[in-house]
C-alpha cells in the first residue's frame, strides 16, 4: 500500500523566514504533485514534478523531488502572510489509480 | 473553459436518506476522478472514469458508495442510507487524455445529521 507522509503537519512561523516542508512516500514513483487548499476551498495546484532531480520554483515556492530517496521538498523563502494555507503532497502510481495525497500541512504565517 | 463544477456546493441531510452529487469535468476531459476528505486529512481517492467506463472502483467507501458517467461528460456520486460518518467534502477531478494533472473542482460539502 502506498502511503505518503508529510512532516510538519503544523507550522507557524514569521514573516521573512524561510522553510521547508517535506514528503516522503513508500514506493515508487516518478510522478509527485503539490497543492495547496485555503479554508473551505479546493485543491489549487502548485507543481507537478515529473523525474528525478526535477526543481521546479513560482514566487516564493520551490519544490523539489529525490525519486531515489522517495522524497520531495516544497521551501518556502522569505514567507508572506498570504502563504498561509495547507499545503498537499500528492503521489500518482499511474494506470487507473487515482492520486494519494499526505495529510497536509497547515501552515501559518504571521506578520 | 469554466473549470470543473460541482452542485450542489453544500447539502444537509439526515441519516438515513441518499444522496446524490453531480460533477460537470472541463470540455473534453475524458478522464474524472471522485476522491472524499474529511477534517483535517486529505483528499481519499473513491473512484475513476475514463469516458464512460468506471476502470477503477474498488476504493469506494461501502456497498452504499456508487458513481455513474453514463455518456462521458458528467458524473454523478450517490451514497444510499447516509450515515453521520460520510459528513465530508466530496471532490471531483478532471484530467485530458495523454495529460497527467488533475484539475480539482470546488467540492460538495456534506454533512449528515
Amino acid at each position: 500500500e502506498l502511503k505518503v507522509e508529510q512532516n510538519p503537519l503544523f507550522l507557524s512561523m514569521q514573516e521573512g523566514k524561510n522553510y521547508t516542508i517535506y514528503c516522503n512516500y513508500s514506493t515508487t514513483s516518478d510522478r509527485l504533485y503539490w497543492y495547496r487548499q485555503d479554508p473551505g476551498k479546493s485543491l489549487e495546484s502548485l507543481f507537478v514534478l515529473l523525474s528525478n532531480g526535477a526543481v521546479k520554483q513560482e514566487g516564493r515556492l520551490m519544490a523539489s523531488l529525490d525519486t531515489k530517496a522517495r522524497l520531495s521538498t516544497l521551501h518556502i523563502t522569505a514567507a508572506v502572510h498570504d502563504l498561509s494555507a495547507t499545503y498537499f503532497c500528492a503521489v500518482d502510481r499511474g494506470g487507473a489509480d487515482g492520486l494519494t495525497f499526505g495529510k497536509g500541512t497547515h501552515l501559518i504565517i504571521q506578520p | 473553459d469554466t473549470g470543473v463544477s460541482q452542485n450542489p456546493r453544500h447539502k444537509i441531510t439526515k441519516r438515513g436518506q441518499n444522496v446524490t452529487f453531480r460533477c460537470d469535468p472541463i470540455s473534453e476531459h475524458n478522464r474524472l476522478y471522485w476522491y472524499r476528505q474529511t477534517l483535517g486529512q486529505g483528499p481519499e481517492f473513491l473512484t475513476y472514469f475514463q469516458n464512460e467506463a468506471q476502470l477503477e472502483k474498488s476504493r469506494l467507501l461501502s456497498d452504499r458508495f456508487s458513481a455513474e458517467r453514463p455518456k462521458g461528460s458528467f458524473s454523478t456520486l450517490e451514497i444510499q442510507r447516509t450515515e453521520q460518518g460520510d459528513s465530508a467534502m466530496y471532490l471531483c477531478a478532471s484530467s485530458p487524455a495523454g495529460f497527467i494533472e488533475q484539475y480539482f473542482g470546488p467540492g460538495t460539502r456534506l454533512t449528515v445529521t
